[in-house]
C-alpha cells in the first residue's frame, strides 16, 4: 500500500518563475494538506483541501494556490517565486474519519 | 540529504540511556497531540499521540507525557538506539479546525 506521493523531489527555479508541486495521498484518505518547512524549522501550515474546494488556509499570501482533483490528489501552485519561498514541501494526506496524518517525503524547492 | 535540526537544541544521548524531549504547546483548547520524527531528507513521521483527556499513554519504547496544568509535552524514548538520532517535532490538533501546528524541533544524537 503505497504511502502520500509527492512529485518531484528537488527542484530549483529562478525568481519571478512559476512552480507546480505534486501529491497523491494515501489509499483511503480523502483530504490533502500542505506545509512550508523552512530548513531548521518546523512545518507551516499553508492550506487544506477536501471535497475539491480549499477548506482552511494558513497565514501565506495568495501567491500560493492549491487544487484537488477528483481522485484526491493535489497540486501546489506559487506563483512570482522569491528566494524566501525556498524550503522543504510537505504534503500530508488524512481521511475525514479520524485524524491520523500521514506525510509524504517531500519536495526540496530551492529559488535562486 | 541536508539536516532538518540546523538551529534546534540539540540533546546528545548515549546509545542504550533514555531520551526525554520536551515540548511547549500553545493552544490550552487542542484536543489531540502528536510527536513525529523526522530524519534528514525525509517527512515527519508519526511516533505516537495523546488526546487531551489523558496524561499518559505508552507505545514500543516510547510514552508520551501531557500536562496541561502548564501545557506541556513530553516523549520518553527508553533505550535509545542510534536509529532514532532525528529530529523530533510535537504537533497540537483543535478539532474545529482539524489542522496541525508544529511545535519547536528538538534534535537527537545518539552515541554509539
Amino acid at each position: 500500500d503505497a504511502g502520500v506521493t509527492q512529485s518531484p523531489t528537488h527542484l530549483i527555479k529562478t525568481r519571478g518563475q512559476q512552480v507546480t508541486l505534486r501529491c497523491s495521498p494515501k489509499s483511503g484518505h480523502d483530504t490533502v494538506s500542505w506545509y512550508q518547512q523552512a530548513l531548521g524549522q518546523g512545518p507551516q501550515f499553508i492550506f487544506q483541501y477536501y471535497e475539491e474546494e480549499e477548506r482552511q488556509r494558513g497565514n501565506f499570501p495568495d501567491r500560493f494556490s492549491g487544487h484537488q482533483f477528483p481522485n484526491y490528489s493535489s497540486e501546489l501552485n506559487v506563483n512570482a517565486l522569491l528566494l524566501g519561498d525556498s524550503a522543504l514541501y510537505l504534503c500530508a494526506s488524512s481521511s475525514t474519519e479520524h485524524y491520523g496524518y500521514t506525510f509524504g517525503s517531500g519536495t526540496r524547492l530551492t529559488v535562486v | 540529504g541536508e539536516s532538518v535540526g540546523l538551529h534546534l537544541p540539540t540533546l546528545s544521548v548515549q546509545e542504550g540511556d533514555n531520551s526525554i524531549i520536551n515540548c511547549a504547546y500553545s493552544n490550552s483548547a487542542s484536543d489531540y497531540f502528536i510527536w513525529y520524527k523526522q530524519e534528514s531528507g525525509k517527512g515527519p513521521q508519526f511516533i505516537i499521540d495523546i488526546r487531551s483527556n489523558m496524561d499518559k499513554r505508552q507505545g514500543q519504547r516510547v510514552t508520551v507525557l501531557l500536562n496541561k496544568t502548564v501545557k506541556h509535552l513530553s516523549l520518553q524514548i527508553a533505550a535509545t538506539q542510534p536509529g532514532d538520532s532525528a529530529v523530533y517535532f510535537c504537533a497540537e490538533i483543535h478539532y474545529g479546525n482539524n489542522r496541525l501546528a508544529f511545535g519547536k524541533g528538538n534534535q537527537v544524537v545518539v552515541i554509539p
